[in-house]
């Protein structure tokens, strides 16, 4: 199984700031077959990027996911109040797997 | 839509039985993926079994195949999980899922239910 490793564990940053998201991969992801999500307490998670760089329907475009092979990144290019919860990475290229998540702060 | 409904409280060894109501969309589409997705407290998400309408096949997380079954109910355009002695570590918020499918074989999730609690305690 590929393990996906996402770091940092938490960002504290401010609204209007620029977020960088990791996602590292203990095997390459073929076809650049990996997904992010945002979730927010109590609610389900949300698809926002897939095939890595694909925004999914209705996700403005402040989000840009981008990479290969076992490194991919998710960047939030200005921090809205709403964005800030936690996100997930994916990845669906040989079986299935999810990081264990990144949780973007207000700080 | 994805709705799940389940029992809440289950006790150890027994079995969790949870359905997910669609609405908005046939399960019996052609190309109709169902699935289910867990999140324990505090932790990550884990894919837990998926279905394909067309052909019916099931695919379940390894570590879980030998207690999990899921299966389709087209009349109600529902479909359902079963997990078996269930233990503390099947704790979780479950969501039904509706995977998209791709040429790995495998899906990414683009719609998700709220999600049901489900507590394993005596």
């Amino acid at each position: 199984e590929i393990v996906l490793t996402q770091s940092p564990g938490t960002l504290s940053l401010s609204p209007g700031e620029r977020a960088t998201l990791s996602c590292r991969a203990s095997q390459s992801v073929s076809s650049t077959y990996l997904a992010w999500y945002q979730q927010k307490p109590g609610q389900a998670p949300r698809l926002l990027i897939y095939d890595a760089s694909t925004r999914a329907t209705g996700i403005p475009d402040r989000f840009r996911g981008s990479g290969s092979g076992t490194d991919f990144t998710l960047t939030i290019t200005r921090l809205e109040p709403e964005d800030f919860a936690v996100y997930y990475c994916q990845q669906y290229g040989a079986s299935l797997s999810f990081g264990g998540g990144t949780k973007v702060q207000i700080k | 839509q994805l709705q799940e409904s389940g029992p809440g409280l289950v006790k150890p060894s027994e079995t969790l039985s949870l359905t997910c109501t669609v609405s908005g969309a046939a399960i019996s589409s052609r190309r109709a993926y169902w699935g289910w997705v867990r999140q324990p407290p505090g932790k990550a998400l884990q894919w837990i079994a998926s279905i394909y309408y067309y052909t019916n096949r099931v695919y379940y997380h390894p570590s879980l195949q030998s207690r999990v079954t899921m299966s389709l109910d087209t009349s109600n355009n529902q479909f359902s999980l079963k997990l078996n002695s269930v233990t503390a570590a099947d704790t979780a918020v479950y969501y039904c899922v509706r995977p998209t499918s791709v040429t790995s074989g495998f899906w990414y999730f683009d719609l998700w239910g709220r999600g049901t609690p489900i507590t394993v305690s005596s």
